[in-house]
């Protein structure tokens, strides 16, 4: 099992335009969080899927949404790019869905780089 | 909202010697506490978790709900310990993993 594996490594957009992160969990796993973690900072919540919905959101506006495909896999989309959304973006898988706490599993995350 | 605050962006120690990264946290419910850390050039790992009250790699927090604190502690820290840590809350136990993360500490050990 390779884990939580995400792509791609690293992309680079300019302003204003849009971009799309993938997800694959863990063998296992059905909820997919999603965190952002600008440089020197700790990860910030984006939101968490499960069954196809989004079902916890953090302080982030309505540019930032996602999608969890029938297979547990999910995707994060940002409009509207800005240089403040240069972050690395972190997927995390867990098991049992959004009302219970499992230990998450981190992916090596994608570095985004706005110009 | 919650908070945590880990006031020491870096930490360094001699191997040997104690080792304590602090970590505040402000929520006004009963949260739970964690610590994650990332080793160089690895991802993210839970490290261990409050309510599980184990003692992993030789590292143990407590959590003090009086002064909202659950620093990790380490009684000799090794060279291998060197890494960045972070202190994470969940709003309760059964919040489905919405995590707040601290700003992270580097833990550097010296030989």
């Amino acid at each position: 099992d390779a884990g939580v594996t995400q792509s791609p490594t690293h992309l680079i957009k300019t302003r204003g335009q849009q971009v799309t992160l993938r997800c694959s969990p863990k063998s296992g796993h059905d909820t997919v969080s999603w965190y952002q973690q600008a440089l020197g900072q700790g990860p910030q919540f984006i939101f968490q899927y499960y069954e196809e919905e989004e079902r916890q959101r953090g302080n982030f506006p309505d540019r930032f949404s996602g999608h969890q495909f029938p297979n547990y896999s999910s995707e994060l989309n940002v409009n509207a790019l800005w240089l403040g959304d240069s972050a690395l973006y972190l997927c995390a898988s867990s098991s049992g869905g959004a009302s219970s706490y499992n230990e998450q599993f981190f992916g090596p995350g994608t570095r985004l780089t706005v110009l | 909202a919650q908070r945590v605050t880990q006031p020491e962006k870096l930490l360094s120690v001699f191997k040997g010697a104690p080792v304590e990264l602090k970590c505040n946290y402000s929520y006004s419910g009963s949260p739970e506490l964690f610590w994650y850390v990332q080793y160089s050039r690895q991802r993210l790992q839970l490290l261990l978790r409050h309510i599980s009250r184990e003692s992993i790699k030789g590292f143990t927090a407590d959590l003090n709900k009086g002064e909202t604190s659950f620093h990790l502690k380490k009684p000799f820290a090794q060279e291998e310990d060197s890494a960045m840590y972070y202190c994470a809350l969940n709003p309760t136990w059964d919040a489905g993993n919405m995590l707040t993360f601290g700003g992270g500490t580097r833990l550097m050990v010296k030989p």
